[in-house]
């Protein structure tokens, strides 16, 4: 238990629906993030926010909305995801938010399989 | 550019020695990491490394680390069935402000 939850850990959803991801951090942290993990290819960054500033959109569809309305809560919503979105979508913390020549810890989540039909 | 490459299997007996590779692009990086990822579960940092050690070593556990070659190893000493999982290396380049930049992950396979 890493303090990171997230809910749903399993969507199956069609490609015109509308969903959201939820991810919820009891560590006190400043930072969230969200990163798309597919089988076989490195953890793809997708969003970072800082005291619920997003600070990093790493050319993410906008398909993807991410919304963080308090410094605990970190959501992605979903909407017309393509089959290629299938994925386990990972929420992690940290203290801080990255900083160059410093240390720090991501807490992660155990992750939502989303499965796009 | 920022690249982490790892192999992607490794199978190794139970008691055996087991050493993850992984080779980085970016010479800048200050801190070096390995995450591990349980089945199920989400990444947990298992230990990293400064950039101007070669080596850190942590009860199993042995990080090298070859700036010239960036080039760093994972090397867990008597490994058992539990160690089984994916082993991210991930890199922190200071141009990039210090996000972490993942491997593919590396799926040690631990038979008894």
């Amino acid at each position: 238990e890493t303090g990171v939850t997230q809910t749903p850990r399993h969507l199956v959803m069609g490609m015109t629906n509308k969903k959201s991801l939820k991810c919820e951090q009891h560590l006190g942290h400043n930072a969230m993030y969200w990163y798309k993990q597919s089988a076989k290819k490195p953890l793809e960054l997708m969003f970072v926010y800082s005291l619920e500033e997003r600070v990093e959109n790493n050319s993410v569809p906008s398909r993807f909305s991410p919304e963080c309305p308090n410094s605990s809560h970190l959501f992605l919503h979903l909407h017309t995801l393509q089959p290629e979105d299938s994925a386990l979508y990972l929420c992690a913390s940290s203290q801080d938010p990255p900083s160059s020549g410093r240390h720090y810890e991501q807490y992660f989540g155990p992750g939502t399989r989303l499965t796009v039909t | 550019g920022e690249d982490v490459e790892q192999s992607l299997f490794l199978s190794v007996r139970e008691g055996d020695s087991s050493v993850i590779n992984c080779t980085y692009t970016d010479s800048s990086s200050t801190y070096l990491y390995w995450y591990k990822q349980e089945p199920g579960a989400g990444l947990q940092l298992l230990t990293y490394i400064f950039s101007n050690m070669d080596m850190k070593q942590d009860q199993r556990l042995t990080v090298l680390l070859n700036k010239k070659d960036k080039h760093l190893s994972l090397r867990i000493a008597d490994t058992q069935t539990g160690d089984s999982a994916i082993y991210f290396c991930a890199e922190t380049p200071y141009n990039q402000g210090g996000k972490l930049i993942f491997g593919q992950g590396t799926e040690l396979s631990v038979k008894p």
